[in-house]
């Protein structure tokens, strides 16, 4: 177990759906990012959040928002679901910005039908 | 511009055979952040090591080691004496100083046969 936990672990939705994936850091941890694991775009950044507040964001599409909360889990909402967002969603935590590395969860694979 | 090539889509194995996974990247930055993550068939990506653009020593854990060298912008991993358990994808990963955003490879797939 890594300390991070990411629910719910598989999810499965219809095209045009909105779903949330939830993620709760590491103890102590105050960064999240997440992550988008496709098989043809490999693993993609989408967004990092310090202490509630966002810090760098990458090839997140418009359609997809996230937040950090006080107690410091994350949402990621995906929206207008489309059969290519289909992948698995890493959400990862470290202590500061990452110079350490990141602790990963175990992910949450999206099914979109 | 930060990039990660990891050349070697998937490598394929013996038990007890030696194996040595590349990685090559691109930079501007002095000072910068080189790690390798393992994703077994379970999923979850697993931290291995982290080197820093100063540290360039090589490091040896167990039956793993790195190599690590700013003169051919490369970060090396080898198995030594590998295993079955060592199969798995394995991804390199820069971060820059300025970014706090990781930029992983495409990753290699490596099946270790019994």
């Amino acid at each position: 177990d890594s300390g991070v936990t990411q629910t719910p672990k598989h999810l499965i939705t219809a095209t045009g759906q909105r779903v949330t994936l939830r993620c709760s850091p590491r103890s102590g941890d105050l960064s999240v990012y997440w992550y988008q694991q496709s098989l043809d775009q490999g693993l993609q950044f989408l967004i990092h959040y310090y202490n509630g507040e966002e810090r760098a964001k990458g090839n997140i599409l418009e359609r997809f928002s996230a937040q950090q909360f006080p107690d410091l889990h994350s949402e990621l909402n995906l929206s207008s679901l489309e059969l290519g967002d289909s992948a698995l969603y890493f959400c990862a935590s470290s202590p500061g910005q990452g110079e350490n590395g990141y602790t990963f969860g175990s992910g949450t694979r999206l099914t979109v039908v | 511009a930060q990039k990660v090539t990891q050349a070697q889509t998937e490598i394929s194995v013996v038990e007890k055979e030696d194996v040595t996974l590349d990685c090559v990247y691109e930079t501007r930055d002095t000072t910068y952040y080189l790690f390798w993550y393992k994703q077994p068939p379970s999923g979850e990506l697993v931290f291995l090591i982290r080197r820093n653009s100063f540290d360039e020593q090589n490091e040896i854990s167990g039956r793993y080691s790195w190599n690590f060298q700013k003169s051919t912008s490369s970060f090396n991993f080898t198995i030594t004496a590998s295993q079955v358990v060592d199969s798995a994808v394995y991804f390199c990963a820069l971060r820059g100083f300025y970014f706090n955003k990781f930029y992983f490879g495409s990753g290699t797939k490596l099946n270790v046969k019994p």
